[in-house]
C-alpha cells in the first residue's frame, strides 16, 4: 500500500535510446509532479499536472514528455537518451496543489 | 528568478550537540517546507511553515520562520547518529502552484 510509487526503480540504457518511468499515487491527490535530482543532490522540478491538465512545465528539452492518462499517474517519456539525463527522477504528489508533496522513492537513470 | 540557499553544505557534528541550519530565500514565499533524505532513498516531509513567525518542532529537530527576513532555521538539539541524513529546505512562491524551489541541501553527519 505504497502512497507514491515509481517504475522502474533502476534503469540502465544507452544513449539515443526511449525510455519511460511510470508513476501512480494512491493518496487521491489531484496534482502530480516530477522532479530531477543530478549527481550534486540538486533537486529541480520539471513538470506538474492537476487533474491532468498540465500546469507546470519548466525549462525542460522537449525530449522529456509527460503524460497524465488520469489524476492517479503520471508518467514520463524521454526520447533519445543523452549522457546528462542520468539522474535521479522524483515523482510527488499534493492535493489541490497546495497541500505537502509527498514523494515517490525515486528512479535512477544512467544513460551509457 | 527565487534562489534558496542553505548553509552550510556540510556538517559533521558530534552527538550530543546543538547545531543549526539556515535557509534564505530570495523573493516572498507563500510557505516554506523541510525534507530529509536519506543516502538512496526519497524526500521525507519534516516541518511545513505557512506564516510569520511560525515555529514547528518534531523530536530533536525544530523549524522556524521569518518571512521579513526570508530566513527559515532548522535546530538540532542534542543530536544523534540517526539524524545523519540531508536536510533540503524548499520554497514556494506565491502564485506558482505548488512549484517548490529546493535549497542546495546540507548533509549533516552526527559522529559518536
Amino acid at each position: 500500500d505504497t502512497a507514491v510509487s515509481q517504475t522502474p526503480k533502476y534503469l540502465v540504457t544507452q544513449m539515443g535510446n526511449d525510455k519511460s518511468i511510470k508513476c501512480e499515487q494512491n493518496l487521491g491527490h489531484d496534482t502530480m509532479y516530477w522532479y530531477k535530482q543530478d549527481s550534486k543532490k540538486f533537486l529541480k522540478i520539471m513538470f506538474s499536472y492537476n487533474n491532468k491538465e498540465l500546469i507546470i512545465n519548466e525549462t525542460v528539452p522537449n525530449r522529456f514528455s509527460p503524460k497524465s492518462p488520469d489524476k492517479a499517474h503520471l508518467n514520463l517519456h524521454i526520447n533519445s537518451l543523452e549522457l546528462g539525463d542520468s539522474a535521479v527522477y522524483f515523482c510527488a504528489s499534493s492535493l489541490s496543489g497546495v497541500g505537502e508533496q509527498y514523494f515517490g522513492p525515486g528512479t535512477r537513470l544512467t544513460v551509457t | 528568478e527565487l534562489k534558496v540557499e542553505q548553509n552550510p553544505l556540510f556538517l559533521s557534528m558530534q552527538e550530543g550537540k546543538n547545531y543549526t541550519i539556515y535557509c534564505n530565500y530570495s523573493t516572498t514565499s507563500d510557505r516554506l517546507y523541510w525534507y530529509r533524505q536519506d543516502p538512496g532513498k526519497s524526500l521525507e516531509s519534516l516541518f511545513v511553515l505557512l506564516s510569520n513567525g511560525a515555529v514547528k518542532q518534531e523530536g530533536r529537530l525544530m523549524a522556524s520562520l521569518d518571512t521579513k527576513a526570508r530566513l527559515s532555521t532548522l535546530h538540532i538539539t542534542a543530536a544523534v547518529h540517526d539524524l545523519s541524513a540531508t536536510y533540503f529546505c524548499a520554497v514556494v512562491p506565491p502564485g506558482t502552484a505548488s512549484k517548490l524551489t529546493f535549497g542546495t541541501g546540507t548533509r549533516l553527519q552526527v559522529t559518536l
